[in-house]
């Protein structure tokens, strides 16, 4: 089956950094992908939606200066979060759907995620 | 650091009786319904879909309603197992749309 990776899986920086993370659709190609946060106990929100050579499109209340998104070819898409705060920290997964015809498949496939902690 | 989370609704259920976890979604306009199951540390696994010109439909020891009338979705897991333990949550979206709001979820724990 279709399967998105993201790396790195967990990753701990100092405060002020800033930590990218990649998104890739392993055996399908995907013209968008999307980020997402989940805070402990809490449910995913939409960050931002990926779009394959062109800017993302970002949640309200979302800062896109805060969230670099890149989505350079049809299979990878990264998060950069810069100058990462404490209040950063999260669980961040992305998502992707496979093109079938040209169409989306209807079939969203997750990757395994992202813990940032920043100290 | 992080956001101080709510406390996920929990379900409590004996190993080999049957669960049902209840969504209520937000957009009428929505016409396709996703469940999803997720596991401590790992992202969402895909369970089980609909769309909104269907009131049921089943899956391997799984079955998802929609009640459109009241924006109601649930899932039912036959004869629950410990490894159905996790956080479930409900979707929606428009069909070939991608983009799906995530409902709150609800804990699934079993009691071996």
């Amino acid at each position: 089956g279709a399967v998105v990776s993201q790396h790195p899986s967990w990753v701990i920086c100092k405060s002020g950094t800033s930590v990218k993370i990649e998104c890739r659709s392993l055996d399908f190609q995907a013209t968008t992908m999307f980020w997402y946060r989940q805070f402990p106990k809490q449910s995913l929100m939409l960050m931002a939606t990926s779009n394959e050579g062109s800017k993302a499109t970002y949640e309200q209340g979302v800062e896109k200066d805060k969230f670099l998104i890149n989505h350079a070819s049809l299979t990878l898409s990264t998060l950069t979060v810069t100058s990462a705060h404490p209040e950063d920290s999260s669980f961040y997964i992305c998502s992707a759907t496979r093109l079938a015809g040209g169409l989306p498949s209807g079939e969203l496939f997750f990757g395994e995620g992202s813990r940032l902690t920043v100290l | 650091g992080e956001s101080v989370g709510l406390h996920l609704p929990t379900l409590s259920v004996q190993e080999g009786d049957n669960s049902i976890i209840n969504c209520a979604y937000s957009n009428s306009a929505s016409d396709y319904f996703i469940w999803y199951k997720q596991e401590s540390g790992k992202g969402p696994q895909f369970i089980i879909d609909i769309r909104s010109n269907m009131d049921k439909r089943q899956g391997q020891r799984v079955t998802v309603l929609l009640n459109k009338t009241v924006k109601h979705l649930s899932l039912q897991i036959a004869a629950t197992q410990p490894g159905d333990s996790a956080v479930y949550f409900c979707a929606e979206t428009f069909f070939g749309y991608q983009k799906v709001t995530f409902g709150t979820g609800t804990k699934l724990q079993v009691i071996p």
